[in-house]
């Protein structure tokens, strides 16, 4: 079956340093991608999203690129701090699914000091 | 806070006992979720609710059964759990059921932790 997947299930950074979070998705009529950040005790909270016709979108210390080529999804957060602590989970819309939204299994950030 | 509310956050319960979740948004949306979280799986979507009416249950089995008496309030109600049914049990809301965009993000509550004995 089709899947999102991530390619670390772990990442420890330096506090200050950028972190790179990765995402393979494998259904290339996946158009919209988004990025959620999970803090313990809390729910998964929206960051940010990009639709298949960009490959670069920017946010606030964040930025998502979407490779087409090779589907392959990446969340960058500059100068990482202890607060970014968190599991970070990619998910696409299946339209093999109905346009469901696909969840990836995760990857924990730890940021530290 | 997101607008959805989720109560109890913790819940220990036996085998035998019946229990409910209960989730509440203000956000005004049309569609309800629950999915479920375990450890080092991926978000399992188990309901969907769209004005109150059921759109899509995922093969959940019968010891599982939602409740949406309204488009703000969307409830769980178990019985006769397993012990492998403990996990954290997510609500979401949207505007509308259907893919995602970015007016129509899935908005998750806290969630309700849920130890079955």
């Amino acid at each position: 079956g089709e899947s999102v997947g991530l390619h670390l299930p772990t990442l420890s950074v330096q506090e200050g340093d950028n972190s790179i979070i990765n995402c393979a998705y494998s259904n290339s009529a996946s158009d919209y991608f988004i990025w959620y950040k999970q803090e313990s005790g809390k729910g998964p909270q929206f960051i940010i999203d990009i639709r298949s016709n960009m490959d670069k979108r920017q946010g606030q210390r964040v930025t998502v690129l979407l490779n087409k080529t090779v589907k392959h999804l990446s969340l960058q957060i500059a100068a990482t701090q202890p607060g970014d602590s968190a599991v970070y989970f990619c998910a696409e819309n299946d339209y093999n699914q109905g346009g469901k939204l696909i969840f990836g299994q995760g990857t924990e950030l730890s940021v530290k000091p | 806070e997101t607008g959805v509310t989720q109560t109890p956050r913790h819940l220990v319960m036996g085998m035998t006992n019946k229990k409910s979740l209960k989730c509440e948004q203000h956000l005004g949306h049309n569609a309800m979720y629950w999915y479920k979280q375990s450890a080092k799986k991926p978000l399992e979507l188990m309901f969907v609710y769209s004005l109150e009416e059921r759109v899509e249950n995922n093969s959940v089995p019968s010891r599982f059964s939602p409740e949406c008496p309204n488009s703000s309030h969307l409830f769980l109600h178990l019985h006769t759990l397993q012990p492998e049914d403990s996990a954290l049990y997510l609500c979401a809301s949207s505007l509308v059921v259907g893919p995602s965009s970015g007016a129509n993000v899935l908005t998750f509550g806290a969630g309700s932790r849920l130890t079955v004995l």
